[in-house]
């Protein structure tokens, strides 16, 4: 079975700093790419990062770059958000999710994880 | 690339047919997947590559369309359909969604 936990969420003051971990089992992390997405309460679904296998590329969504950093440790089979100068706008929950990605022909975000819920305030 | 589902709610009944759309600002082929989320709960993905059901999920879920016109079709709404329902395009980066259709008991 596969299973992805995420966790890390937590209240943090603006201007903050908080790091998502998302444990992976079941399916092979070390050659899946990763991604994480956020919902806003009551809100939409946004994407956020994208990281490949080999953590050797990484993408992000504008609101982030510069702020957020994705990683990978594949001998542990997780996955990270490093979240800096964190503001109001990045309260959300957030997921992980597996990227399945097989040479452009098939794209597929097919297991998510049951989020973790950041909220940023003062 | 921005996506415009319609309509963004819908009421229906048990057994209705539904259709609901997602529009692309530029083509994307087939790159594109339908979600179902519950309140509470992760998204659900229902269909991928515009048409291909996703395994598990229920033959009444269907999806059609390629470059910017796309449907979700659910032949036969059944009580644990109701739910918020989102396209999604995987043409490139940075992948976005539709703004959701909640879908409601009439």
């Amino acid at each position: 079975e596969v299973q992805l936990l995420e966790s890390g969420g937590d209240l943090v003051q603006p201007g903050g700093s908080l790091r998502l971990s998302c444990a992976a089992s079941g399916l092979p992390f070390s050659t899946s790419p990763m991604s994480w997405f956020r919902q806003p309460p009551g809100k939409g679904l946004e994407w956020v990062s994208t990281i490949s296998a080999g953590a050797s590329s990484t993408y992000y969504a504008d609101s982030v770059k510069g702020r957020f950093t994705i990683s990978r440790d594949n001998s542990k089979n997780t996955l990270y958000l490093q979240m800096n100068s964190l503001g109001v706008e990045d309260t959300a929950i957030y997921y992980c999710a597996r990227y399945y990605y097989i040479s452009g022909a098939q794209r597929l975000f097919d297991y998510w994880g049951q989020g973790t819920l950041v909220t940023v305030s003062s | 690339i921005q996506l415009t589902q319609s309509p963004s709610s819908l009421s229906a009944s048990i057994g209705d047919r539904v259709i609901i759309t997602c529009r692309a600002s530029q083509a994307i082929t087939t790159f594109l997947a339908w979600y179902q989320q519950k309140p509470g709960k992760a998204p659900n993905l229902l269909i991928h590559a515009a048409s291909t059901l996703q395994n598990g999920v229920p033959s009444r879920f269907s999806g059609s369309g390629s470059g910017t016109d796309f449907t979700l079709t659910i032949s036969s709404l059944q009580p644990e359909d109701f739910a918020t329902y989102y396209c999604q395009q995987l043409n490139n980066y940075p992948i976005t969604f539709g703004q959701g259709t909640r879908l409601e008991i009439k």
